[in-house]
């Protein structure tokens, strides 16, 4: 079985501020992680995707995520924020075909000026 | 432009009536994918299609039903068994089962009047 915990539903930052968003998931096989982020009434954009390469996975927009077995976390970051990345992000987990893909329940970013 | 075509964006259900949510796709895709969204509840997979003429279910099929005649079209149908209607729909699209980076159309809100 997988999962993927979000934690906070919600996240506020002030633009050019730091963006943390956390994911972390469990798997009992190496999984594959991916952060998909939604605007307001459109569908779903991969931003980047982990598949056992680089710990370390840049994305678009200025995105890099990095996995921590360790930690099984996968957190999204941007140094500076934009106020062009409000919107929800999504953490997804899959250990093999993108029909088994579980995602987590989202977190909205607000940026602030 | 290639894409995910979801039609219409907003539709209304009547007690008791079936209604049929359109998604068309020009990337050639073979694998077709179904998803509901709630608040607050992330994406949960309704039916999935990896080849034409075959489907299976999700997590949440109870309620809802899919044909696959085409390879570009994956209608779904919500029937009056589905209590709860009331979702954002989500189309979704992959070059084929085991490639996990999934296409997402705009999506279709539904609202029981």
């Amino acid at each position: 079985a997988q999962s993927v915990t979000q934690l906070g539903s919600h996240v506020s930052v002030s633009e050019g501020a730091l963006v943390l968003l956390r994911c972390n998931y469990s798997s009992s096989v190496p999984p594959y992680l991916f952060w998909y982020v939604q605007y307001p009434n459109q569908g779903l954009q991969l931003l980047l995707k982990y598949t056992s390469a680089a710990t370390l996975v840049k994305g678009i927009n200025g995105f890099e995520a990095e996995f921590k077995k360790s930690e099984t976390s996968f957190h999204l970051t941007k140094p500076s924020a934009h106020m062009s990345d409000a919107a929800e992000y999504f953490c997804a987990v899959t250990t093999g075909t993108a029909s088994k893909l579980t995602f987590g329940t989202g977190t909205r970013l607000q940026v602030t000026l | 432009d290639g894409g995910i075509t979801q039609s219409p964006k907003y539709l209304f259900r009547k007690e008791g009536q079936n209604v049929t949510l359109s998604c068309e796709q020009n990337l050639n895709h073979d694998a077709m994918y179904w998803y509901r969204q709630d608040p607050g509840q992330g994406l949960r997979l309704i039916y999935y299609s990896q080849i034409v003429n075959d489907f299976q279910k999700g997590d949440i099929a109870e309620g809802y039903s899919v044909s696959r005649e085409k390879k570009e079209s994956f209608p779904l149908t919500v029937t009056s068994a589905q209590k709860n209607p009331t979702a954002f729909y989500l189309c979704a699209s992959s070059p084929g089962q085991y490639n996990e980076k999934l296409f997402f159309g705009s999506g279709t809100q539904l609202s029981v009047l």
